[in-house]
């Protein structure tokens, strides 16, 4: 157990509002990452930090924002909902040998109507 | 970038041998790794190759070979709880050190 929480865990929103998933570490764990996962799209990276207030784009990132001001909390924020952000969310960590074993959390599976 | 192909779907039965393969165009990256994912829940780390070679994990191995950009999971002696997807992954510090997945492969076990 890598000790991360995502919340919510379901969220059903309206379109145009914004919306803030939040993801906690309890291991101060230097990668954090925000995935997105669709029906026949497997998982792909929104954004992810490799520490406090540093952060990168993935192949994702349009409609999305992140914040890391902790070592262990990343906010993944919907600036302004849309339907086609519809999905599972997935938290991740990195560690292991080069940072290369991921760990998951739960998933947050947001609607957008 | 980097980019992972992996099939999208196997079928078999209790106990065979699936090989779920990943071919993978990206440069300078640390090593391959695998996950499993059971529908309704998160990908779970599987194994890790950071050489060329077989790295065995029970019933699970796993192979990687950095010359021919290739690699496998092996899935001997089939059980129904492996019905699930896999997912191979990498990471590269060419990429900015982002973990990048393949699409993953569903491997449905069949009595």
């Amino acid at each position: 157990d890598a000790g991360i929480t995502q919340s919510p865990r379901h969220k059903v929103t309206e379109t145009g509002t914004p919306v803030t998933l939040r993801c906690h570490q309890t291991e101060n764990h230097r990668y954090m990452y925000w995935y997105r996962q669709d029906p026949g799209h497997g998982l792909r990276l929104i954004h992810y930090s490799y520490g406090v207030k540093d952060t990168d784009k993935g192949e994702v990132s349009d409609g999305y924002s992140v914040s890391r001001s902790k070592t262990e909390d990343f906010l993944l924020t919907l600036e302004s909902a849309t339907s086609s952000q519809t999905s599972v969310y997935f938290c991740a960590i990195s560690a292991g040998r080069r940072d290369t074993e991921a760990f998951f959390g739960q998933g947050t599976r947001l609607t957008v109507v | 970038g980097q980019s992972l192909e992996q099939p999208s779907e196997v079928t078999a039965v209790e106990g065979a041998i699936v090989q779920i393969n990943c071919t993978y165009q990206t440069s300078g990256f640390y090593g391959l790794s695998w996950y499993q994912q059971h529908d309704g829940g998160a990908p779970t780390f599987l194994s890790y190759n950071a050489l060329d070679g077989l790295e065995e994990t029970g019933r699970f191995s796993s192979f990687l070979s950095r010359s021919d950009s290739y690699g496998y999971l092996l899935l001997q002696e089939l059980q129904m709880k492996d019905s699930a997807s896999y997912f191979c992954a990498v990471r590269a510090e060419a990429a900015g050190n982002k973990l990048t997945f393949g699409g993953g492969t569903r491997v449905l076990v069949k009595p």
